[in-house]
């Protein structure tokens, strides 16, 4: 069964810092995997989506990579702002199950001004 | 595109009741999905429909729990006999085959 974990459970840093969410999962057979990012009580905005024979996606100041016979991903914020503020989410498509998506826990991210 | 839109945004009920939500997806998107999400926890899958045929229910999908995607195009979800562990979020989400998913922005039930 495909686990998904995401460390840390929660971090904030003052506006401007570069930082990185990590994601993990536990069967490299993967189809994609894709971020994803939730304000509170709100439904989820699709961020990256990389597909498994790729390595990284960019979009503006999100980069995310992917080690895939690691089980990894990164998540990557550059010039952290007060409005990246939310909870990120990771999750994976398994191949063999290629609509369903494995969600890990998620990421509180708090960017103090 | 408009994105993908739920009906209701929130729902309060009494245990026992049933109710209804729906979900239009983005237009020309074959894929349909709903996921449910408690507090804390990532969305965990519910249903998967492809055009009006739903293939895949999750266990966490009981008999009281209902889907249907009628001529492929809105889904509804009813949940009959609710009980205070059905409170939740429900998300509804659409794709491309191959492609990213894209969800709505949730109904949020509480059964009192």
């Amino acid at each position: 069964k495909q686990e998904v974990t995401q460390i840390p459970a929660a971090l904030s840093v003052p506006e401007g810092e570069n930082l990185v969410l990590n994601c993990s999962f536990t069967d490299s057979a993967i189809y994609n995997l894709q971020w994803f990012r939730q304000d509170p009580g709100k439904g989820l905005t699709s961020l990256l989506l990389i597909q498994s024979s790729q390595r990284e996606q960019t979009s503006g100041r999100l980069n995310a990579s992917l080690d895939k016979s690691s089980g990894r991903s990164t998540l990557y914020i550059a010039a952290s702002q007060p409005g990246d503020s939310a909870t990120y989410l990771c999750a994976v498509r398994i191949e063999g199950s290629n609509y369903k998506l494995t969600f890990g826990k998620g990421t509180l991210l708090t960017v103090n001004p | 595109d408009t994105g993908v839109s739920q009906d209701p945004r929130h729902k309060i009920t009494k245990r026992g009741q049933n109710v209804t939500f729906r979900c239009d997806p983005i237009s020309e998107h074959n894929r349909l999905y709903w996921y449910r999400q408690t507090l804390g926890q990532g969305p965990e899958f519910l249903t998967y429909f492809q055009n009006e045929a739903q293939l895949e229910k999750s266990r966490l999908l009981s008999d009281r729990f209902s889907a249907e995607r009628p001529k492929g195009s809105f889904s509804t979800l009813e949940i009959q006999r609710t009980e205070q562990g059905d409170s939740a979020m429900y998300l509804c989400a659409s794709s491309r085959p191959d492609s990213m998913a894209f969800f709505g922005q949730g109904t949020r039930l509480t059964v009192v």
